[in-house]
């Protein structure tokens, strides 16, 4: 059975870094693209970046390069999305997503449960 | 930015039809993907690479393409069906985004 299983929740304060993990099972991590994708309360999704854990080939949308990094430990079969220090307008669910194609970046047929990031003083 | 429109909302009976749009400059080459999601659970995928169903995915459930626009269209709709509905293409840099989102209220 393919999973996606997300670490769970964080509170953290505006300045912190923090490192949120996906870690899949039940097919080949390898040879599936992994997604983030942003919900902030109440708002729809938003595409972060994608990465191959094959060659850690990554592309982010333009709206969060900079802002955030994607990682892989392919010997684990985890993803990683990460912050260096976050903002109050970073709180929102996140989501990691798996590809549906073997070695190609299209649609997300498992999700991962989500993982929500508050950042509050 | 790329971006991918969608109506906000669509009202529809129980037993009627929903077409639900999503408008895309790019949608004309590349693939759209279409997602559900209700309240307080993950999105799941109900149509790929266009007009595929994935496997559980009802029947009722289809996609169709025109365009720059492509269609999800609901038949014969459940009130199990009420949800949000999301879009999802690539640009030309492969990069991709979501659509703005469609509330599908059922009757």
């Amino acid at each position: 059975e393919v999973q996606l299983v997300q670490s769970g929740a964080e509170v953290k304060k505006p300045g912190e870094s923090l490192k949120i993990s996906c870690k899949g099972s039940g097919y080949s991590f390898s040879s599936y693209w992994i997604a983030w994708v942003r919900q902030m309360p109440g708002r729809g999704l938003e595409w972060m970046g994608i990465i191959y854990p094959g060659d850690s080939d990554t592309r982010y949308s333009p709206s969060f390069q900079g802002q955030v990094t994607i990682s892989v430990d392919k010997p684990i079969n985890t993803a990683y999305l990460q912050w260096s220090s976050l903002k109050a307008s970073d709180t929102a669910m996140y989501y990691c997503a798996k590809s549906s194609s073997v070695g190609a970046a299209d649609g997300a047929d498992y999700w991962g449960q989500g993982t929500l990031v508050t950042v509050s003083s | 930015s790329y971006e991918l429109t969608q109506p906000p909302s669509v009202s529809v009976s129980p037993g009627q039809t929903a077409r639900i749009t999503c408008s895309g400059d790019a949608l004309a080459k590349q693939y759209t993907y279409w997602y559900q999601q209700k309240p307080g659970q993950a999105p799941a995928l109900v149509i790929f690479k266009d007009s595929k169903r994935p496997s559980g995915i009802p029947e009722r459930f289809s996609g169709s393409s025109s365009g720059t626009t492509v269609t999800l269209t609901i038949s014969g709709v459940q009130a199990e069906d009420e949800a949000d509905y999301y879009c999802q293409s690539a640009d030309i840099s492969g990069t991709f985004v979501f659509g703005t989102g469609t509330k599908v209220t059922v009757l």
